[in-house]
């Protein structure tokens, strides 16, 4: 089955840093989803991306489809306590067919 | 009622008990989903449904069964839980517009099978 590969497992920086992650799959997807999930809670739909090259912010958050259409890529600038949680990337290979998620990346902010 | 709620929200249950997690959303998404989330393993689904009176397996669908006799309810049912099923469980739905299907999760039930 499809397979993505999600890292780094976990960062610890500081507050103010700059946060970059990424998904690489062994399958082309035409879909590629962000998510991130707060402790005890379930995940929330960051940026979804449908188009290779495609590249969508959503306030601090960037995140790209790679041109090879096996990767994706989440920035997160300038970050601040609340962005501290796991975030998950899924991807796609055709429209109605179910996600497949990463094993997430954990943030930790570093006081 | 707004979005997706789970119920309970935990839950200890004894080996060998029936187990029914309830799912609803009110957001008329025609597509549910039921994951279980484990340390290090991220989401791995369980059943889904595309619509209405039709259920499908997973990734991991043994021990488990579904239903979807509407739109708005998928209950998941465990009909003689095992440890290895202590898990967090997340229901999901999406809209399934062609070419536009995000998913969106409920807050989840904690289980542990003792």
């Amino acid at each position: 089955g499809q397979q993505l590969n999600q890292s780094p497992q976990s960062m610890f920086i500081q507050e103010g840093e700059d946060v970059s992650m990424n998904c690489t799959s062994s399958s082309i997807f035409n879909t590629w989803l962000w998510y991130k999930q707060d402790p005890g809670e379930g995940p929330v739909l960051l940026i979804a991306l449908y188009k290779a090259g495609e590249l969508t912010s959503n306030g601090r958050l960037t995140a790209q489809f790679g041109i090879t259409r096996k990767d994706s890529f989440l920035n997160i600038s300038a970050s601040i306590p609340s962005d501290v949680g796991i975030y998950f990337c899924a991807g796609r290979l055709v429209p109605g067919e179910k996600l497949t998620f990463g094993t997430g990346t954990r943030l930790t902010i570093i006081p | 009622i707004a979005g997706i709620t789970q119920a309970p929200t935990s839950q200890i249950l004894a080996a060998g008990r029936r187990m029914t997690l309830r799912c609803t959303q009110d957001m008329r998404h025609n597509a549910m989903y039921w994951y279980r989330q484990d340390l290090g393993l991220g989401l791995r689904l369980i059943h889904y449904s595309n619509t209405a009176g039709t259920t499908g397996k997973g990734e991991v669908p043994d021990g488990y069964s579904v239903s979807r006799a509407n739109t708005d309810d998928f209950p998941l049912t465990l009909a003689s839980a095992v440890p290895s099923q202590t898990s967090v469980y997340f229901c999901a739905s999406s809209e399934t517009l062609a070419g536009r299907d995000e998913q969106f999760f409920g807050p989840g039930t904690r289980l542990t099978v003792l």
